[in-house]
């Protein structure tokens, strides 16, 4: 069984500091997706990582998969309190369409 | 990517009944799931729906509790069968158009009392 590990599980910030969130696994992923999810709304699918190493920037996200493909990092730069949500880490192994998703980190950026 | 719904996007039940959730979707998919979202908690696979096939169920969950339709490539349904307040969740359907990556439905919220 494919197990994602997620940290912190909760993170409360100040608005303008930055902020890494991890997952972490002993399995190798054939990819890896991070979704944010915001109360009362579904996963929206922020980024997928696929290549060891691979580094991904969505405008203050930077995404990084680890070379071994069994790790990767979320980093948010100067946050804003629409970064609130819950971050959700999702692996994909292979020839298994399923994903394996991480436990979460709730993030709260405070104004 | 998909532009996906779901109804309804809330109910509270009474124990003892069954709802049936409807995913419809923008486009052709092959593959769509079905996921339960526990307050506070991370996202489990229910079932795997693909059209012209029984459904695949994940470990802990069974048809009879859960019994999924896929008439065709665009819509599907979940029914929560004889329901009780364990089954208090976020339900949550999502498709992969192409490749890993999937795509979310907003979800249903389900209380039952």
């Amino acid at each position: 069984t494919q197990l994602l590990e997620q940290s912190p599980q909760f993170l409360s910030i100040q608005e303008g500091e930055n902020l890494t969130v991890y997952c972490n696994s002993s399995s190798v992923f054939s990819s890896l997706q991070w979704y944010r999810q915001e109360p009362g709304e579904g996963p929206v699918l922020l980024v997928t990582v696929v290549t060891g190493g691979e580094v991904k920037k969505l405008k203050r996200l930077t995404f990084q998969f680890g070379d071994a493909r069994k790790d990767s990092s979320l980093h948010i730069t100067a946050a804003q309190t629409g970064d609130t949500g819950l971050y959700l880490c999702a692996g994909s192994g292979g020839s298994n369409y399923k994903l394996t998703f991480g436990k979460g980190t709730l993030l709260t950026v405070n104004p | 990517s998909a532009v996906i719904s779901q109804k309804p996007s809330r109910d509270i039940c009474q124990r003892g009944t069954s709802l049936t959730i409807q995913c419809q979707v923008d486009s052709q998919v092959t593959m769509m799931f079905w996921y339960r979202q526990q307050p506070g908690q991370s996202l489990t696979l229910i079932a795997t729906a693909n059209q012209g096939s029984e459904a695949t169920y994940e470990s802990g969950f069974v048809i009879d509790k859960f019994p999924i339709s896929r008439p065709n490539l665009t819509f599907s349904t979940l029914t929560v069968s004889n329901m009780s307040p364990e089954d208090s969740s976020i339900y949550l359907c999502s498709v992969e158009p192409a490749g890993n990556e999937q795509f979310f439905g907003p979800g249903t919220r389900l209380t039952v009392l």
